[in-house]
């Protein structure tokens, strides 16, 4: 079945870093890719939707000078948390929505970054 | 702006414990109820899409139902390994998902 690959699985680094998780579609081509965030206990809060060839368009709040989005093939997009601070400490999870025809169910999750600041 | 409410937030369940998860939304041009199992550390697992009210469908041990206001997730004699939180998303206009806070179930031997 169609797997989306995310990478690291786990980062531990101090304040100030920049830090870059990639998503990666295996065996599919994704115009478009979706980044949420996770917080513990609670749900999944969509950060930013990722497209292929131009900029992503970021939610309401969302700093995008803070999160940095690139999708430079279809098959892979990154994200870079830059001068990471205690508070962006949280697990980053990765969607990508399948370019070929009929494929309509939002399935395609990575298995998310946690992400720890010191 | 769409919404999206699960109840009860935390749910321990005896294994064999029949039980139901709830999931009220309000969303303007509903383009799918969405239900996804989520282990710790893991991303969301894709279980059932809803289109319309008095859908319903299966799998295992769950079956998930909608109405034009909320969904209902129905575990029947689960077992240990259903553990997990199970999250709800409606899709609307654009594309977009939007979550619900999720429920987190344990079921005890």
């Amino acid at each position: 079945g169609a797997v989306v690959s995310q990478h690291p699985s786990r980062v531990i680094c101090k304040s100030g870093t920049s830090v870059k998780i990639e998503c990666r579609s295996l065996d599919f081509q994704a115009t478009t890719m979706f980044w949420y965030r996770q917080f513990p206990k609670q749900s999944l809060m969509l950060m930013a939707t990722s497209n292929e060839g131009s900029k992503a368009t970021y939610e309401q709040g969302v700093e995008k000078d803070k999160f940095l989005i690139n999708h430079a093939s279809l098959t892979l997009s990154t994200l870079t948390v830059t001068s990471a601070h205690p508070e962006d400490s949280s697990f980053y999870i990765c969607r990508a929505n399948p370019d070929r025809v009929g494929s309509n169910q939002p399935q395609h999750f990575g298995d998310g970054t946690r992400l720890s600041i010191l | 702006e769409d919404q999206v409410t699960q109840s009860p937030e935390a749910l321990r369940l005896q294994e064999g414990e029949s039980s139901s998860l709830n999931c009220s939304y309000t969303v303007s041009g509903l383009r799918g109820l969405f239900w996804y199992r989520q282990d710790p550390g893991k991303g969301p697992e894709f279980l059932f899409t809803l289109y319309s009210a008095g859908e319903e469908k299966e799998k295992e041990r769950l079956k998930a139902t909608l109405t034009k206001k909320e969904s209902f997730l129905h575990i029947t004699a689960p077992k240990p390994e259903d553990s997990a939180t199970y999250l709800c998303a409606v899709r609307a206009a654009g594309n977009k998902l939007t979550f619900g806070g999720g429920t987190r179930v344990l079921v005890k031997p």
